[in-house]
């Protein structure tokens, strides 16, 4: 069965330093794709980041990056030069490719982020 | 424009009303989701219309009952709930897989439902 892991509950980071949050993830498909979500306090669910399993560079949105390590089945989350407004619940997610299967997410229970001055 | 829109933000509603959440997007997307939210956890999917017709119905109690009147709006009629179905409600919409494939699913605010 398909499954996303994020072990940490909470992380704090320091105004303008570099995080990553970690995501590890099991299927035995082949074709698949990874995505990242923030959710603020406000409840909004953003997209942030996706991923498709035969890309075969990393995935970077602005300060967003995706950090891809196929073998290693994770998908770890960098943002540079944190700030404020990034302190967050962040969320990864994956879907398989397969017809009927790929209207679905299969959600990690998420890092908690906060941003400190 | 990756704008989904949801009202009402929020609802407080008795075990005996009838009440309606909306969703409405403007991107052209053809597959739309309900999903529920409780705090500190992730979502858990409710349903899934594609191309306005309910592909996915996650084993959802009858009290809520989705439509998909078109492909731009999609509602969650709400009959009966229970305290325990307070929660954040999120629609999302995306580009239908059919057939293989992934898409990002784009969501709205939410809807933070109370029931009394």
């Amino acid at each position: 069965a398909q499954k996303i892991t994020q072990t940490q509950p909470g992380m704090f980071v320091q105004e303008k330093e570099a995080v990553t949050l970690d995501c590890t993830y099991d299927t035995s498909d082949p074709s698949y794709g990874l995505f990242w979500y923030k959710q603020p306090s406000s409840g909004e669910m953003i997209f942030l980041i996706y991923q498709g399993s035969y890309d075969q560079q990393n995935a970077t949105e602005g300060r967003y990056s995706l950090n891809f390590q196929k073998a290693r089945k994770s998908a770890n989350l960098v943002i540079s030069a944190s700030q404020l407004g990034d302190s967050a619940m962040y969320f990864c997610a994956m879907s398989d490719f397969n017809a009927g299967n790929n209207r679905k997410l299969i959600w990690g229970l998420g890092t908690s982020l906060a941003v400190n001055p | 424009d990756t704008e989904v829109t949801q009202t009402p933000k929020h609802l407080v509603m008795g075990m005996t009303n009838k009440k309606s959440l909306k969703c409405e997007q403007h991107m052209g997307h053809r597959a739309m989701y309900w999903y529920k939210q409780k705090a500190k956890k992730p979502p858990e999917l409710m349903f899934v219309y594609s191309y306005e017709k309910l592909s996915i119905n996650e084993s959802v109690p009858s009290r809520f009952s989705p439509e998909c009147p078109n492909s731009s709006l999609l509602n969650l009629h709400l009959h009966a709930l229970q305290p325990e179905d307070s929660a954040l409600y999120l629609c999302a919409s995306s580009q239908d897989p059919s057939g293989s494939g992934s898409y990002e699913q784009y969501f709205g605010p939410g809807t933070r439902l109370t029931v009394t």
